[in-house]
């Protein structure tokens, strides 16, 4: 079957500016996982759902970032005058049950933000 | 924030050796996960150890965990230069509803044809 999928693979903008980057989960999956990763960096968390609802969203740097679940499916994370600083890679995963640590994380290509 | 540390950052071996990379945690866990990233297929899931387990093994993949030391070893044995890539544990933390990984910076593994 189809895995997660992140759109777009690349983005390009200007600082100041507004994105969205969107993830969609496997089929079926109840949790959904948000992650950024800088260069030589491990994954950084930042906002999990479960459902439609953001049940941990404690790694969100600041208030120009927010994301939405509204359907219990794709997800998309918005971030607002985007800063230089902003620059990684957005890595989406999903995973089966409740979203415990125990369950396997699936995850996307990743979004590449660039933000000039 | 990171909460695992692997050594080393980086190795370099011969096809048919085995590679042992560490990860040093600092927090109490439910469960240490490892995980390998290339730019082929990004981020895949290798293997779950709980924290009541001391050692696990699927395929060439051995993986061990000490709770006294907040540490866990993966080896690969046989490598195979389709093994190049970054590993990286992940561990969850215990207690509330902390369902996020915390990850560690990765160890970079170069196996040489």
């Amino acid at each position: 079957g189809a895995g997660v999928s992140q759109t777009p693979s690349n983005k390009v903008t200007e600082k100041g500016k507004y994105v969205e980057l969107r993830c969609d989960p496997i089929s079926g999956h109840t949790a959904l996982y948000w992650y950024r990763q800088s260069l030589g960096q491990g994954p950084e968390f930042l906002i999990y759902f479960q459902g439609t609802g953001a049940a941990d969203d404690s790694g969100l740097p600041n208030d120009r970032f927010f994301a939405v679940r509204p359907e219990g499916s794709v997800s998309t994370l918005k971030i607002q005058r985007t800063e230089r600083g902003d620059s990684a890679v957005y890595l989406c995963a999903s995973s089966a049950r409740s979203g415990s640590g125990a369950d396997t994380q699936y995850f996307g290509p990743g979004t590449r933000l660039t933000v000039l | 924030s990171q909460q695992g540390e692997e050594d080393p950052q980086a190795l370099s071996i011969q096809e048919g050796e085995n590679a042992t990379m560490n990860c040093s945690y600092k927090t109490s866990i439910n469960n240490l996960q490892w995980y390998r990233q290339n730019s082929g297929r990004g981020l895949v899931h290798l293997i779950l150890i709980r924290s009541n387990e001391r050692e696990k093994h699927s395929g060439r993949l051995r993986v061990t965990l000490d709770t006294s030391k907040k540490s866990s070893s993966l080896l690969i044995t046989a490598s195979r230069a389709a093994d190049t890539a970054s590993y990286f544990c992940a561990t969850d933390a215990v207690g509330g509803n902390n369902r996020k990984l915390i990850w560690g910076l990765g160890t970079s593994l170069a196996v040489n044809p």
